[in-house]
């Protein structure tokens, strides 16, 4: 069973930084590619960034590019979202997806979650 | 960047009746990368179509996905109380994902 479980979230000042940890098990990681996804309060959701298998290749949408760095370690199965000067407009739910499906097609599995409140 | 557009905003059936859910993208979308998924308050996403038709695994017949080119469809045959939830499409592969609609119990 795929098991992706997210920690590090809580509350940051504006300016400040924050690291998140998905820890994934249940399956081969370094053959699949993770996305950190997030979801404002009372919003929809918002794809932030994604990483190769490998690792070697990395992307990030325009909202968070230059502020936020995602890696991946795939002897110890986890993988990290790093967050520099943190706004408010960050405040969200951060969920690691994994891709699945076939040809690698889709987000087939979620992690619970973990909340970022970026606030004063 | 292509962008992702779900009608209606909410939809407000009755347990038993069908829901039509549409997501017009602005430029032309592989269908092979076409998701849809299901959002229940405090939970994460879970996938419900995948490749615009497919249905991902556990995911009950009653629920359908069609289209091409710029228009999807998600289609859910007869609601059980289970299936009021939020709904969002993607393109998968680093874009964003539609707006969602709320398929609320009228």
């Amino acid at each position: 069973e795929v098991q992706l479980v997210e920690s590090g979230g809580g509350l940051v000042q504006p300016g400040g930084s924050l690291g998140l940890s998905c820890a994934a098990s249940g399956f081969t990681f370094n053959t699949f590619a993770l996305s950190w996804v997030r979801q404002a309060p009372g919003k929809g959701l918002e794809w932030v960034s994604a990483i190769s298998g490998s690792g070697g290749n990395t992307y990030y949408a325009d909202s968070v590019k230059g502020r936020f760095t995602i890696s991946r370690d795939n002897s110890k199965n986890t993988l990290y979202l790093h967050m520099n000067s943190l706004r408010a407009e960050d405040t969200a739910v951060y969920y690691c997806a994994k891709e699945g499906c076939s040809g690698g097609s889709c987000y087939s599995d979620w992690g619970q979650g973990t909340l970022v409140t970026v606030s004063s | 960047e292509i962008v992702l557009t779900q009608s209606p905003g909410t939809l407000s059936l009755s347990p038993g009746e069908k829901a039509t859910l549409s997501c017009r993208a602005s430029q032309s979308v592989s269908s092979s990368f076409l998701t849809w998924y299901q959002q229940k308050p405090g939970q994460a996403p879970r996938l419900l179509i995948y490749g615009a038709s497919s249905r991902a695994t556990g995911i009950p017949v009653r629920f359908s996905g069609s289209g091409s080119g710029t228009d999807f469809t998600l289609t859910i045959s007869r609601l059980e109380p289970e299936d009021f939830a939020v709904y969002y499409c993607q393109q998968y592969g680093n874009s964003p994902f539609g707006g969602g609609t709320k398929v609320e119990i009228k």
